[in-house]
């Protein structure tokens, strides 16, 4: 079965400091895609990055970069310089399969708050 | 381009009472999917359409949810009659065929979600 575990409820963090939230993950699939996606308090849920399991490199957008230990089943997601507006709720998930046409699974989520 | 547009954004309705939830998905998607998340745990996978045919509708929690996709363009799902346990925000996302897309790397783009309170 699948699982996704995000142990931290809550963190915090000063402005323009990096930060990790933590991910792990659970499957038997070999072939598996990994997804953060940021839900700020408008409510509407924000892709931010992608990473295969196939990948040979960890997955970076802007700020946002992945740190996949796959021997360790862990996908945290790294914000560098975090800004005010990074404040948010941020959910990881799992896709297992190649086809791309199944469900997500998602963990239950770190509430992220940026102090000035 | 419009994201995935949900509509109402929040429904408050008496147990035994029916609500109707829409989904417009991003245009040309032909992924649609329904996920929930009740509140403090995890979200949820309901239903998957391709087109207007279910996929996958292994996540439907009982007979009272109704989903459809007529046309293949924007979905419904029904909630009849609604009971207490079914509050909770409704999540729908859309992805590409993919056929236009590598597998790996389609996306599921979400909405803002239905909030659902039945009291």
């Amino acid at each position: 079965a699948q699982k996704i575990t995000q142990t931290q409820p809550g963190m915090f963090v000063q402005e323009k400091e990096a930060v990790t939230l933590d991910c792990t993950y659970d499957t038997s699939d070999p072939s598996y895609g990994l997804f953060w996606y940021k839900q700020p308090s408008s409510g509407e849920m924000i892709f931010l990055i992608y990473q295969g399991s196939y990948d040979q490199q960890n997955a970076t957008e802007g700020r946002y970069s992945l740190n996949f230990q796959k021997a360790r089943k862990s996908a945290n997601l790294v914000i560098s310089a975090s800004q005010l507006g990074d404040s948010a709720m941020y959910f990881c998930a799992m896709r297992e399969g190649h086809t791309g046409f199944q469900k997500l699974v998602f963990g239950t989520g770190t509430r992220l708050l940026v102090s000035p | 381009e419009a994201g995935v547009t949900q509509f109402p954004s929040h429904s408050v309705i008496e147990k035994g009472q029916t609500v109707t939830l829409r989904c417009d998905p991003i245009s040309g998607h032909d992924n649609l999917y329904w996920y929930r998340r009740v509140m403090g745990k995890e979200i949820k996978f309901l239903l998957h359409f391709v087109k207007e045919s279910k996929q996958d509708e292994s996540g439907m929690p009982n007979n009272r949810f109704l989903a459809e996709r007529t046309g293949g363009t924007y979905s419904t799902l029904k909630v009849q009659p609604a009971e207490l346990e079914d509050s909770g925000v409704y999540f729908c996302a859309s992805s590409q065929d993919s056929s236009e897309v590598p597998p790996a790397k389609n996306i599921q783009y979400f909405g803002a979600g239905t909030r659902l309170s039945v009291l």
